[in-house]
């Protein structure tokens, strides 16, 4: 069946360096999701891209959907502790649901 | 205020002891579906629904059951547990009828262990 493969799974960073995740899928996705799980937590929704080539930004964070609209990308810019916790892509697939990343976890090093 | 609750959130079992973990969400959204979250594999749809009385399964639906027979409410039902159903457990739910378009609200989890 159709896949979203995320990499990397974990990423440890010191603070005030940049983190970025990736995601990738076989098929064009009509839209894709992102959203942020805290430890402990629930995911919460960050954003959701919906055209090719669209990069969106929200403070130091910036998200991309490819051209192909078959990949994506989170960046985050000079990481706080705040930032820490799994950050998840979901594309829209063709039947109408939608397809998860297995996250991406961001471990800041002390 | 605009929530997804769940209960219990955390649930320890036996092998075979029939549970519900229920879930009900108070924004009038027509979708509603369930995951579980298992380390290194991520969110893995169980069962999904459109709206009342309409249930579909998901990518993972073996061993489990799920009713909508009100709006507000999509209970998830394990009639006989087994330990690789040990996990956490999200209900979610969004505004329309296409789930991938629609922000997805989460319930909190409910942690499951079935020994």
């Amino acid at each position: 069946g159709q896949q979203v493969m995320q990499i990397p799974q974990y990423q440890h960073v010191q603070e005030g360096e940049d983190f970025t995740t990736y995601c990738n899928s076989s098929t064009t996705l009509s839209n894709i999701q992102w959203y942020k799980q805290r430890p402990g937590g629930h995911p919460v929704f960050l954003i959701q891209l919906v055209k090719s080539g669209e990069v969106k930004k929200q403070k130091r964070l910036t998200f991309q959907f490819g051209e192909a609209k078959k990949n994506s990308s989170l960046h985050i810019t000079a990481t706080q502790t705040t930032d820490v916790g799994t950050y998840f892509c979901a594309g829209g697939d063709s039947n109408y649901q939608l397809i998860w990343g297995a996250g991406t976890k961001l471990i800041i090093k002390p | 205020e605009a929530q997804v609750t769940q209960n219990p959130r955390y649930l320890i079992t036996v092998t075979g002891k029939k549970l519900t973990v229920t879930c009900s969400q108070n924004m009038n959204h027509e979708y509603m579906s369930w995951y579980r979250q298992d380390p290194g594999l991520g969110l893995r749809q169980i069962y999904y629904s459109m709206n009342v009385e309409v249930t579909d399964k998901g990518d993972v639906p073996e061993g489990y059951k799920v009713s909508r027979k009100e709006k507000r409410n999509f209970p998830l039902i394990l009639e006989s547990p087994s330990p690789n159903q040990t996990s956490l457990y999200f209900c979610a739910s969004s505004l329309s009828t296409s789930g991938r378009f629609d922000t997805q609200y989460f319930g909190p989890g409910t942690r499951l262990t079935v020994l």
